[in-house]
């Protein structure tokens, strides 16, 4: 089965310190990952994906995700948080195998708070 | 270029109406899908389709319906509203399969 998890349902930062947001998949064959933003009352912002390559993503906003497929992880990372990353993160997997390979699965979100 | 643009953006029904929820995208995607966003729960696929004429269900597709008859336009359709189905509903379209989605901004449907 394929499925998506945000282990942290809310993630407070420190303004100008790094922050994680943490996600793990499990999906038959070569994943393709996705972190996507969500500000509130606005649909979903695509942020960075990983297809093939580097393992070190770069992104939208300064945002980076690092793909490890030996933990199934994709975790979106950046250097220095800003309050205005606040907001909903949500991570997305998609198959690359032929039954599954035209759906998209999200995780359950992590709102990332950054503290002035 | 108006990206994906969803109407209405509030619906309250009462149970048992029905109703269309419309979805447009002016970027030539072939990849278009229908989500339903419920607090803690994330975005569960409901239908998508792959191309014009082509549809296919997502994980929690009961109680709707979809058809792709043009590139551009996705409607889903709510037979016979429940208050289960009380949820932000985004549509959302991409070139293909590995690349990104873009989101509409939402509707928000309250059921009675």
């Amino acid at each position: 089965a394929q499925s998506v998890a945000q282990p942290e349902d809310q993630v407070n930062v420190a303004e100008g310190n790094p922050l994680t947001v943490k996600c793990t998949y499990s999906v038959s064959g070569n994943p393709y990952l996705f972190w996507y933003v969500q500000y509130p009352n606005r649909g979903l912002q695509f942020l960075l994906k990983y297809i093939t390559g580097d393992n070190l993503v770069k992104g939208s906003y300064g945002f980076e995700a690092e793909f490890n497929k030996s933990q199934t992880s994709f975790h979106l990372k950046k250097p220095s948080a800003l309050v205005s990353d606040s907001a909903l993160y949500f991570c997305a997997v998609r198959g690359s195998v032929t039954n599954t390979g035209n759906q998209f699965y999200f995780g359950t979100g992590t709102s990332l708070t950054v503290i002035p | 270029n108006a990206g994906v643009t969803q109407t209405p953006k509030f619906q309250v029904l009462k149970t048992g109406q029905s109703m269309t929820l419309q979805c447009a995208q002016d970027m030539n995607h072939e990849y278009m899908s229908w989500y339903r966003q419920d607090p803690g729960m994330g975005l569960r696929l409901i239908h998508y389709s792959v191309g014009a004429g082509i549809t296919d269900q997502g994980e929690v597709p009961n109680g709707y319906n979809v058809s792709r008859s043009t590139t551009e336009d996705f409607p889903l359709r709510l037979l016979s509203a429940a208050p289960s189905q009380t949820s932000v509903y985004f549509c959302a379209s991409s070139r293909n399969r590995g690349h990104e989605q873009f989101f509409g901004p939402g509707t928000r449907l309250t059921v009675l």
